[in-house]
């Protein structure tokens, strides 16, 4: 299966400020990955698919001016927090789509607090 | 959208224990997955099952899709096997839902 990474693996910042969280697939050129967000003993919700080299689709609810999406290249996707705030802190998890219709792997998340 | 239920939400076993977890799907789907998501917040892939019965070691699934339930099988339980358990589907040109997720404590 497809290995991904995330960096950083957890961060903490101050409200107003931005935050980039990188997702690397390591052994496997995707087309399109998955940003999920987590709260605490919930479950995962998709907040956007991101596609290279075209405009991330964004999930209902999800503001795009915040939550901005790059997938630049077949092997690395970025989610930058803008203006984050207390309500943004979560477990932010991508993955990767690996032939459409088949498994997704996931990178081991980015726990992200805003104080 | 395509609703998961899984169930028990909670469960709680003694180190050695049998468990059956069940994930019931509203609509056909062509991509059902089961995932072990560890205390670190890792989601490990278990099975690739939309259909058909898969063993791996002491875990075990069976999906009947014509009936729209899946089920994972965990024998001789161990400590390390705490987590919450996430079955997620896919029908054909959607994404994938997850369902709510079975947190399951093994106790020594």
């Amino acid at each position: 299966g497809a290995v991904v990474s995330q960096h950083p693996s957890w961060v903490i910042c101050k409200s107003g400020t931005s935050v980039k969280i990188e997702c690397r697939s390591l052994d496997f050129q995707a087309t399109t990955m998955f940003w999920y967000r987590q709260f605490p003993k919930q479950s995962l919700m998709l907040m956007a698919t991101s596609n290279e080299g075209s405009k991330a689709t964004y999930e209902q609810g999800v503001e795009k001016d915040k939550f901005l999406i790059n997938h630049a290249s077949l092997t690395l996707s970025t989610l930058t927090v803008t203006s984050a705030h207390p309500e943004d802190s979560s477990f932010y998890i991508c993955s990767v789509d690996t032939t459409g219709e088949y498994e997704q792997y996931f990178g081991p998340g980015t726990r992200l607090t805003v104080t | 959208g395509i609703q998961v239920e899984q169930s028990p939400p909670d469960l709680i076993l003694q180190e050695g224990a049998n468990s059956t977890l069940r994930c019931n799907f509203s609509d056909s789907v062509n991509n059902l997955q089961w995932f072990h998501q560890n205390p670190w917040g890792q989601l490990i892939n278990l099975f690739y099952i939309p259909s058909g019965t898969k063993q791996n070691g002491r875990l075990s699934a069976t999906t009947v899709a014509t009936e729209r339930y899946s089920l994972l099988y965990i024998s001789s339980s161990q400590t390390t096997d705490s987590g919450v358990y996430f079955c997620a589907v896919r029908t054909s040109g959607s994404r994938l839902t997850f369902g709510e997720g079975t947190q399951l404590t093994v106790n020594p």
